[in-house]
């Protein structure tokens, strides 16, 4: 099955730098690429995705880019803000899963002021 | 759109005790995902339902552990003869099937006492 390995678990930065986290994924059919927000005692949320027809996405501070060829994709976050505080999880899956996400172990992001 | 509802919020049992967990997806969503997060931990899949259909199971334990989503209803994840190690925080999330984002609830914390 689908392993995804997610770097670093934990991630601190000043506001106003940018924060990058990192995946890797096994499964080479894997073609479906989501990233979840998850506050504390919260639900998880979508902040972006990407598929494996493209290379990169862009939404205002968020960045995915996507290396099909290594297997591995990155989530990027400029200007970083104390409410980008929380955990950040990859995932990928495919239509062998029928689109069921496995997800990496999460990056417990804080960002200071 | 009401979104992907969960209850109860918050579940009480003791050992040895069952414990059900509802789930009703967001309307027009037919795929149903159950997911169980440790504290501090990831999300690990369980099971992955269409109305009548369990379509993989893979993820979730041989014993004590079962999954249903009727043709009328919510989907249920029931748990017999719950053990502290049940303790978690229990994750629906629904799509209208392919490579559609899916919906997170806002979980279903069980404690076993």
């Amino acid at each position: 099955g689908e392993n995804v390995e997610q770097h670093p678990s934990t991630l601190s930065v000043q506001e106003g730098d940018s924060a990058v986290i990192k995946c890797t994924y096994s499964d080479s059919a894997s073609n479906y690429f989501p990233w979840y927000k998850q506050e504390l005692g919260k639900r998880p949320q979508l902040i972006i995705d990407i598929r494996s027809n493209v290379g990169e996405k862009k939404d205002q501070r968020i960045a995915v880019t996507l290396n099909k060829t290594a297997k591995h994709f990155s989530l990027h976050i400029t200007e970083t803000q104390p409410e980008d505080s929380a955990v950040y999880f990859c995932a990928a899956s495919s239509s062998n899963s029928g689109y069921a996400l496995n997800f990496g172990k999460g990056t417990s992001l804080l960002v200071t002021p | 759109n009401a979104g992907v509802m969960q209850n109860p919020r918050h579940l009480v049992r003791r050992r040895g005790q069952e414990a059900r967990l509802r789930c009703s997806p967001m309307k027009g969503h037919s795929h149903v995902y159950w997911y169980r997060q440790l504290p501090e931990e990831g999300l690990k899949f369980m099971v992955y339902l269409q109305k009548e259909n369990i379509i993989d199971e893979s993820g979730m334990p041989k014993e004590r552990f079962s999954a249903e989503f009727p043709k009328e209803g919510p989907s249920i994840l029931r748990i017999q003869q719950v053990v502290r190690g049940d303790s978690a925080a229990y994750f629906c999330a629904s799509s209208p099937g392919g490579d559609s984002p899916l919906h997170f609830g806002n979980g279903t914390r069980l404690t076993v006492t």
